[in-house]
């Protein structure tokens, strides 16, 4: 069965520095990869996504990542945080009408001054 | 505008008292689902539905039921809840399994 890690709990960073969030799969075939985002009281908004093609997806909000077939990665990655940006980034793993998507538990991002 | 909404957004109920939440989406999917989200244990899903009258249980489905007489809308009801079910619960819908989702705002469930 596929599953999904995300390694870090909970990550703090300093506005303005750079961010990496970590997300790992295990499949055997090239997945559909996600990242979502939730800010505190609201629901889940999509992020990114990859389906196929270039390995360097862009997202809204600065966000981008990329898919790496032999790590079996897809991290989230932002230049330079920003405080609006504090809030839990989850990833997720699908194959197209077959599988439901599965999730990462998630990582807490604070940004701090 | 092309939403999942959800109602109610808060609720405080008793044990044993039945709920219904609402769910219902605009963009004509096929796929829709439940999830719960608790502290530490992510997301989680609850029933799921690949069609109208077909819905399969997801990981969690114990106390919990679903229909979906119509392609809009996707209830989930608990018959009769416990505390064990205070959690806040997402309804989503995608096109077709596996496909990106898109997600209702969260219900906050209490149950005292």
């Amino acid at each position: 069965a596929q599953s999904v890690t995300q390694p870090d709990i909970h990550i703090t960073v300093s506005e303005g520095a750079s961010l990496e969030l970590r997300c790992n799969y295990s499949y055997g075939a090239t997945p559909y990869l996600f990242w979502y985002v939730q800010s505190p009281g609201q629901g889940l908004q999509l992020l990114l996504k990859y389906f196929s093609g270039d390995t360097l997806v862009q997202g809204i909000k600065g966000f981008e990542a990329e898919f790496k077939r032999s790590q079996s990665s897809f991290n989230l990655r932002k230049p330079s945080v920003h405080w609006s940006d504090a809030a839990e980034y989850f990833c997720a793993v699908g194959i197209s009408g077959n599988t439901p998507l599965v999730f990462g538990k998630g990582t807490r991002l604070s940004v701090i001054a | 505008e092309a939403q999942v909404t959800q109602n109610p957004r808060y609720l405080i109920t008793v044990t044993g008292k039945k709920l219904t939440v609402t769910c219902s989406q605009n963009m004509n999917h096929e796929y829709m689902s439940w999830y719960r989200q608790d502290p530490g244990l992510g997301l989680r899903q609850i029933y799921y539905s690949m069609n109208v009258e077909v819905t399969d249980k997801g990981d969690v489905p114990e106390g919990y039921k679903v229909s979906r007489k119509e392609k809009r809308n996707f209830p989930l009801i608990l018959e009769s809840p416990s505390p064990n079910q205070t959690s806040l619960y997402f309804c989503a819908s995608s096109l077709l399994r596996g496909d990106e989702q898109f997600f209702g705002p969260g219900t906050r469930l209490t149950v005292l």
